[in-house]
């Protein structure tokens, strides 16, 4: 069965205190797996897509790693502003998203 | 650049009645899909369509119809409410090429008492 889980559910850091995100996955036939932000009441924004084991992206403060079996988004030196809450999704074959069900980051100044 | 545009932002319903949920993209994606975002459950796809007249169901698509006459629209239909149905509801497009990320609307926020 196709899954998703991120963990972990809620994360509070001090600003200036760098972590990381999970998101493990089971899917067959994986067409990339896709990191979103997603402020309260707005829809998910999207950050990355990452394709094979190995890739890694970066943007700003965060840094997306992929590997055969889980992605990790690296938060660095947070700030106030990265509080939100962090989705990851895979692609199946076709157009079929499945999402976890997020880590809600907050970052104490 | 409006992107993905839904109405309304919010709606309070009574069991029972029906209404439409819209959606409109101005990004020319052939896909367009709607979610549904409850606590504790994550995104949950409701039905999905590649282009216009071609529609599909996905994971949870019981009491929702939906059609595509146009490229642009892809409305969310509610035939009889039930107090289940209260959640946040997403629309999301793509183009159908894989490295293409769904972008989403800013949610319709429903509530069935």
């Amino acid at each position: 069965e196709d899954q998703v889980t991120q963990s972990p559910e809620a994360l509070r850091l001090q600003e200036g205190e760098s972590s990381s995100l999970n998101c493990s996955y089971t899917v067959s036939g994986l067409r990339g797996l896709f990191w979103y932000r997603q402020d309260p009441g707005k829809g998910p924004e999207f950050l990355f897509t990452l394709y094979s084991a190995g890739e890694e992206k970066e943007k700003e403060r965060l840094k997306a790693t992929l590997t055969k079996k889980e992605s990790f988004l690296h938060i660095t030196a947070p700030k106030p502003e990265d509080s939100a809450t962090y989705l990851c999704a895979v692609r199946r074959g076709g157009n079929q998203f499945y999402f976890g069900t997020g880590t809600s980051l907050t970052v104490i100044p | 650049n409006a992107g993905v545009t839904q109405t309304p932002k919010f709606q309070v319903l009574k069991t029972g009645q029906s209404m439409t949920l819209q959606c409109a993209q101005d990004m020319n994606h052939e896909y367009m899909s709607w979610y549904r975002q409850d606590p504790g459950m994550g995104l949950r796809l409701i039905h999905y369509s590649v282009g216009a007249g071609i529609t599909d169901q996905g994971e949870v698509p019981n009491g929702y119809n939906v059609s595509r006459s146009t490229t642009e629209d892809f409305p969310l239909r509610l035939l009889s409410a039930a107090p289940s149905q209260t959640s946040v509801y997403f629309c999301a497009s793509s183009y159908v090429r894989l490295d293409s990320p769904l972008h989403f609307g800013n949610g319709t926020r429903l509530t069935v008492t």
